[in-house]
């Protein structure tokens, strides 16, 4: 499809594990943000990749998160020995250009045993 | 700081009424944009409406629309004709110029039938 594509759509893992997020933007556009978002909760900013500027870290909790976008398209959100308290679904969502308006992925719902 | 506030975190409104969503902002940037998504119980993010801080005219797109009053820094969302279908989570945003987007807490609207 044509929107924003996030992977897996439920991850269900065990404490202490590492796990891996994808977000596959929409081609072409420019800035990509990840938000952690709990159950009836707002968005929780985490960072935010524009172009080929330094990535902006500010909203990461810990150093057991960290991203990477590849080549200006594809990006991965790692949680390194992950806690119960990083369960939430994650979104990632793209932007053409810095001014235009954000489209979202459907999430993925991480789920810590 | 740039800040975005929304004073009303639920609202029951009477189907077919009109509803208007309360959004504030913070910014000592000149130039900036102010979106408002919509989030359903399904999850996903949607994308409503946007307006620039030069446009002169309130941002309209179908039965919603932006009341943008520049002085008091307030972007309010109308729902003009409310639906069912409208029960959601309602977020404003704002991107300064040189900045991150940045999201309010949420509104959470109910219509009831």
């Amino acid at each position: 499809g044509a929107g924003v594509s996030q992977s897996p759509s439920n991850k269900v893992t065990e404490k202490g594990k590492d796990v891996e997020l994808r977000c596959d933007p929409i081609s072409g556009h420019t800035a990509l943000y990840w938000y952690r978002q709990s159950l009836g909760q707002g968005l929780e900013f985490l960072i935010y990749f524009q172009g080929n500027s330094a990535p902006d870290k500010s909203g990461l909790p810990s150093d057991r998160f960290s991203a990477e976008r590849t080549g200006g398209s594809v990006s991965t959100l790692t949680i390194q020995r992950t806690q119960q308290e990083d369960s939430a679904v994650y979104l990632c969502a793209s932007s053409f250009s810095r001014e235009g308006p954000q489209h979202f992925g459907d999430g993925t719902r991480l789920s810590i045993l | 700081a740039q800040k975005i506030t929304q004073t009303q975190p639920g609202m029951f409104v009477q189907e077919k009424e009109a509803v208007t969503l309360d959004c504030t902002y913070d910014t000592s940037d000149q130039s900036y944009g102010l979106f408002w998504y919509k989030q359903p119980s399904s999850g996903e993010m949607i994308f409503l409406i946007y307006q620039g801080s030069y446009d002169e005219q309130n941002a309209t797109e179908g039965r919603y629309s932006l009341n943008f009053q520049k002085a008091r820094k307030s972007a309010n969302l109308v729902i003009s004709a409310s639906q069912l279908g409208d029960s959601a989570m309602y977020f404003c945003a704002m991107r300064p110029r040189d900045d991150k987007i940045i999201f309010g807490k949420g509104t959470r609207l109910h219509i009831l039938p």
